[in-house]
């Protein structure tokens, strides 16, 4: 059974779109999180909802909008799709805080 | 240190060699310390989490130890195999924060 599940796993889309990826995790942790990884390979965390609660937004443009509708499912939705946006996006999960996060196998965004 | 920081940036090593690399990061508040192991086109990997000065994990071939006071950790691979070939990544969280600050990682090739 897959722990971390992310939908798509490819996208590609046109500048000025709007998308969302999905992301679920049937491990019953408390805690997800949505990475990007930038062009130099580096894993940067933009999100991290505790128990449907935001508790971790980093200096992300407003175009990105998390949405958590239950603990096992947190989505990422993107507005007005901008060329810097072409990277892969992680999802992961922990049960809490400090515990290993478990990381799903990347959304492959391109925006041309 | 103001950052994650690790090094080798990569390594390039024989089957059957010995290898360590080092994971650097300030030593104030922290709160634990993880490994990942990052195979191309796949999703990162927990190996350890360590959040006790002094700590040493295995796991097969593979152990760390930590020291917090001077902010270091090293990863160890014994007897090096290809299947070994890999990006390892440290991150470090701090407080009670699930923040994972990443270092950029250390690629590690083995040939025969």
């Amino acid at each position: 059974d897959t722990a971390v599940s992310q939908t798509p796993k490819y996208l590609v889309t046109q500048m000025g779109n709007d998308k969302s990826i999905k992301c679920e995790q049937n491990l019953g942790h408390d805690t997800m999180y949505w990475y990007k990884q930038d062009s130099k390979k580096f894993l940067k965390i933009m999100f991290s909802y505790n128990n449907k609660e935001l508790i971790i937004n980093e200096t992300v443009p407003n175009r990105f909008s998390p949405k958590s509708p239950d603990k096992a499912h947190l989505n990422l939705h993107i507005n007005s799709l901008e060329l810097g946006d072409s990277a892969v996006y992680f999802c992961a999960s922990s049960q809490a805080a400090v515990d290993t996060q478990y990381f799903g196998p990347g959304t492959r965004l391109t925006v041309l | 240190i103001l950052n994650v920081e690790q090094s080798p940036q990569s390594l390039h090593v024989q089957e059957g060699d010995s290898t360590n690399f080092t994971c650097s990061f300030p030593s104030s508040n922290f709160y634990a310390l993880h490994w990942y192991r990052w195979e191309t086109a796949k999703s990162p990997e927990a190996l350890f989490v360590m959040t006790l000065n002094g700590d040493e994990k295995k796991k097969g071939r593979i152990s760390a130890t930590l020291n917090t006071k001077e902010g270091y950790s090293y990863l160890y691979i014994k007897g090096s195999q290809p299947e070994d070939s890999a990006t390892y990544l440290c991150a470090r969280t701090t407080g009670t924060a699930s923040k994972l600050t990443f270092g950029t990682g250390t690629r590690l090739q083995v040939t025969l």
